[in-house]
């Protein structure tokens, strides 16, 4: 079926340190969003990347698209305690409407 | 305050039980998303509603069903529940039904099946 491959599970940084989660797919991309769920929390959307090889900034967090839409990067500059939960990219593939998750990424930070 | 309510919070039931999971979306969003997530697991896509009409569906059990209503609410019918059937279920609501637009979600209802 279609999947979304999300890359690492896990990542256990020291507070300062970056962070940078990977989505890929086999199959092109429509446009690919990128969510946080807060331990015990819902998923909240941070951004929506849309064409090819676009990169937003949110403060300390850089989204990247790839140039054949297959895959995508979150990294964050400096991490936070208030980084801490799991990352996930979504995307829908082409002619779908299914938003398929990617497995997510869980980040941890050290004080 | 996502501004999407999901009733109940909290459910406790035995195994061969049916339960219904209520969802009500933002205020003027015509698209409701039903999602899976196992403990400590992604989120399994299950099924879209838009306006009424299923417009996606996932791997959705045969056991699950759901509609939503002329109102705009969803409701997620689980049936013969089976112990791996606790998880967490999120509805989300998005203004669009098509392959754009971000999702909010509730703050889910955690089914536990003993």
């Amino acid at each position: 079926g279609q999947q979304v491959m999300q890359i690492p599970q896990y990542q256990h940084v020291q507070e300062g340190e970056d962070f940078t989660t990977y989505c890929n797919s086999s199959t092109t991309l429509s446009n690919i969003q990128w969510y946080k769920q807060r331990p015990g929390g819902h998923p909240v959307f941070l951004i929506q990347l849309v064409k090819s090889g676009e990169v937003k900034k949110q403060k300390r967090l850089t989204f990247q698209f790839g140039e054949a839409k297959k895959n995508s990067s979150l990294h964050i500059t400096a991490t936070q305690t208030t980084d801490v939960g799991t990352y996930f990219c979504a995307a829908r593939m082409d002619s779908s409407y299914k938003l398929i998750f990617g497995s997510g990424t869980r980040l941890l930070v050290r004080p | 305050d996502s501004g999407v309510t999901q009733t109940p919070k909290h459910l406790i039931t035995a195994t061969g039980q049916r339960v219904t999971l209520r969802c009500s979306p933002r205020s003027g969003d015509l698209s409701v998303y039903w999602y899976q997530q196992s403990l400590d697991q992604g989120l399994q896509f299950l099924i879209q509603y838009y306006n009424g009409e299923e417009r996606a569906k996932g791997n959705i059990l045969e056991r699950f069903s759901a509609q939503q209503f002329p109102d705009l609410h969803s409701e997620l019918n689980l049936s013969s529940l089976e112990l791996g059937d606790s998880a967490l279920y999120f509805c989300a609501s998005s203004a669009y039904g098509t392959d754009t637009g971000e999702l909010f979600f509730g703050e889910g209802s955690r089914l536990t099946v003993l």
